[in-house]
């Protein structure tokens, strides 16, 4: 049973592009979380999706970033126009629900802005 | 709000001694309580939980407790090794925005030194 995967690990654009970062989860996991992570900081969460509804976005920057997990296919973390401060390690994680069960850690994308 | 405050930030510790980190958290109704360790470039990777319906829990050379009445629980490293220098990021699970929201401490960065 795979874990959770993410790609591309690393992922470099220059400033003004678009990332795209991609998270596959568990399988048997419906609920998807993203976090990001700043150097030397902890793990800041975004954004909660379940199958094509996201159920908690508090997290997420109100412009620039946005996240899908379509029916078919990995979730998607979207950032347009990056900046240099969105430079970090995103972290997706996984479970089965989201009462008093596991969240499970992709390996995580860096991404860096040029 | 919700929170999770995690002590100490760093902590240091010679080879075969003992580590503590202790979390406090805000939500009486929390109930489950995992601790996730993170190595440099690495993703966070869950080592134990507990559950409210139990006291104490362990595995090995670590362990962790909880005392719901005064909102705490804590990790407990014995015979700690080189291999156990990571950053520690503890976790209660809270009732926020509508659904069940894990909540991270800020993380404890422990070192072992031979």
């Amino acid at each position: 049973n795979a874990g959770v995967m993410q790609n591309p690990r690393h992922l470099v654009r220059r400033r003004g592009q678009e990332a795209r970062l991609r998270c596959s989860p568990m399988k048997g996991h419906s609920h998807v979380y993203w976090y990001r992570q700043l150097p030397e900081e902890g793990l800041k969460f975004m954004v909660y999706l379940q199958k094509e509804n996201i159920i908690d976005e508090s997290g997420m920057p109100k412009e620039r970033f946005s996240a899908e997990f379509p029916k078919e296919g990995p979730s998607i973390l979207r950032i347009q126009q990056v900046v240099r401060g969105d430079s970090a390690a995103y972290f997706c994680a996984s479970s089965q629900r989201t009462d008093t069960d596991t969240q499970y850690f992709g390996p995580g994308t860096r991404l860096t802005v040029l | 709000g919700e929170n999770v405050e995690q002590h100490p930030s760093t902590l240091s510790v010679q080879e075969g001694d003992s580590a503590v980190i202790k979390c406090t958290y805000s939500d009486s109704a929390s109930n489950y309580f995992p601790w996730y360790k993170q190595e440099l470039g690495k993703r966070p990777q869950l080592i134990i939980d507990i559950r409210s319906n139990v006291g104490e829990k362990k595995d090995q050379r670590i362990a962790v407790t909880l005392n719901k009445t005064a909102k705490h629980f804590s990790l407990h490293i014995t015979e700690t090794q080189p291999e156990d220098s990571a950053v520690y990021f503890c976790a209660a699970i809270m009732f926020s925005g509508g659904y069940n929201k894990l909540i991270f401490g800020a993380g404890t960065r422990l070192a072992v030194h031979p």
